[in-house]
């Protein structure tokens, strides 16, 4: 059973664009949803994180958009950057465990 | 920052020999997992350790792996007998307890060993 479901697997924006990443999970007891940007050759590493009582967090350039009733959340990169291109990985927790991870999407932002 | 660090960055062995991946877990930490990532596809969950013993285990971590902290420092992960489809990234990450926050635990992964069994 995959617990968490990613989408786009590659997604091409242009420099200064918005990039979407689409997550939806199954499991209504998980209670932490980080996104993670990894570099080749580089481990996981957190880049925002949101918990279910919130619809939205944002940091900086990055905002996670939560919906609970839909069992989906989205992380949105507002003025894409060639920098952020990388893989991007969104996962689910219960409790802080072990992480369910999506099957990540390959960010490449052109310039 | 504090890291996860992880020996070596690349290893490469016999199909059918012992392998041990080494992780130096951030100092404060107390939880300890290993993951794995088969190129090209998702990260997914090995074991977690916590008070010297496994606390959870993926249907992945069968008797040809086990999991150590020989010390106050080291985490391992033995390979007993490697096999073609155990040629993957292994990702080790620890985290503390405490108050929970939107960091999570402070949970960091290291930059992983890539195995590759020939």
């Amino acid at each position: 059973q995959q617990q968490v479901k990613q989408s786009p697997q590659s997604l091409i924006v242009q420099k200064g664009g918005i990039s979407i990443i689409n997550c939806a999970y199954e499991n209504t007891a998980f209670d932490y949803f980080p996104w993670y940007q990894q570099f080749p050759g580089k481990g996981p590493a957190l880049l925002i994180a949101i918990r279910p009582d919130v619809s939205e967090k944002k940091e900086g350039r990055f905002t996670i958009s939560f919906n609970k009733s839909a069992k989906q959340f989205s992380l949105h990169i507002m003025d894409s950057q060639p920098g952020d291109s990388a893989t991007y990985f969104c996962a689910a927790s219960k409790h802080l465990n072990k992480f369910y991870f999506g099957s990540g999407t390959k960010l490449n932002v052109k310039p | 920052e504090p890291e996860v660090t992880q020996t070596p960055s690349h290893q490469v062995t016999q199909m059918g020999q012992e392998v041990i991946l080494r992780c130096v877990p951030i100092s404060n930490h107390l939880y300890f997992y290993w993951y794995r990532q088969i190129l090209g596809q998702k990260v997914e969950f090995l074991v977690s350790f916590y008070n010297n013993e496994i606390s959870e285990k993926s249907e992945i971590f069968d008797d040809q792996f086990s999991v150590e902290r020989p010390d106050g420092s080291n985490f391992t992960l033995k390979i007993r007998s490697t096999k073609l489809e155990d040629s993957a990234m292994y990702f080790c990450a620890s985290s503390r307890p405490g108050t929970a926050s939107d960091r999570g635990y402070g949970y960091t992964f290291g930059s992983g060993t890539r195995l590759t069994v020939v």
